[in-house]
């Protein structure tokens, strides 16, 4: 079974903050995925990764940056952390292509005051 | 606009009772689309893929549909257990872009 592990389930921080959520997936997928989901809203991609230090923007990147220097390991990073990005963040990861079902860590929730 | 609606937002039914969720999309032609199991407090887990050709997909109690000419999919739980509770999601893939709709929160009462 692949396996998506992400750092921490909950998160409370100030506003301001520097804050590193990262994600592992223990089965060598080629693509990592994070996304947000907020009450009412479809899942929106941030940012996802083809490869080892290879990075698209997706959806809604302002505000965030990513990193991925080793293939299993896919971190979000919010530089300083504001009021609306409080939200629960999901990490996936597919096989090869970007298109195949997603595989999703148990998600963290991120709470900034 | 790309876009995939969802309905009912929420719904609330009976241990043993069967229930279909609606799934409306615009996106035309697509790769393929997928219903989603999302239980509280955990990440989307796959239920069902159906690509453009297909019509229908089953997964144990859970059987999805697809209509290209009124562009619905439709989820359908037979025999719904108290496990059933959960969001369910759907999601069309057109050129790699994955479209996700809401989801509907799903609450079986005994």
């Amino acid at each position: 079974d692949v396996k998506v592990t992400q750092s921490s389930r909950y998160l409370v921080k100030r506003t301001g903050e520097k804050v590193f959520l990262e994600c592992v997936q223990d089965m060598d997928h080629e693509n990592m995925f994070w996304y947000r989901q907020d009450p009412g809203l479809g899942l929106r991609l941030i940012y996802f990764s083809y490869d080892v230090k290879m990075k698209e923007k997706g959806d809604i990147p302002e505000g965030y940056s990513v990193s991925r220097e080793k293939k299993e390991r896919f971190s979000l990073i919010l530089e300083s952390a504001s009021t609306n990005q409080t939200s629960m963040y999901l990490c996936a990861s597919t096989e090869t292509s970007l298109a195949e079902t997603q595989y999703f860590g148990p998600g963290t929730r991120l709470l900034v005051l | 606009k790309n876009q995939v609606e969802q309905s009912p937002q929420s719904l609330i039914i009976l241990e043993g009772k069967n229930c279909t969720l609606q799934c409306n999309y615009t996106v035309s032609p697509f790769s393929n689309l997928r219903w989603y199991k999302q239980d509280t407090g955990r990440g989307p887990v796959s239920l069902t893929i159906m690509t453009f050709s297909e019509n229908t997909k089953s997964n144990g109690r859970y059987t999805a549909t697809l209509d290209a000419d009124t562009k619905q999919s439709s989820l359908h739980i037979t025999a719904s257990q108290l496990s059933d509770s959960a969001s369910y999601i759907c999601v069309v893939t057109i050129n790699y872009q994955l479209i996700w709709g809401a989801g509907t929160k799903l609450i079986i009462k005994p």
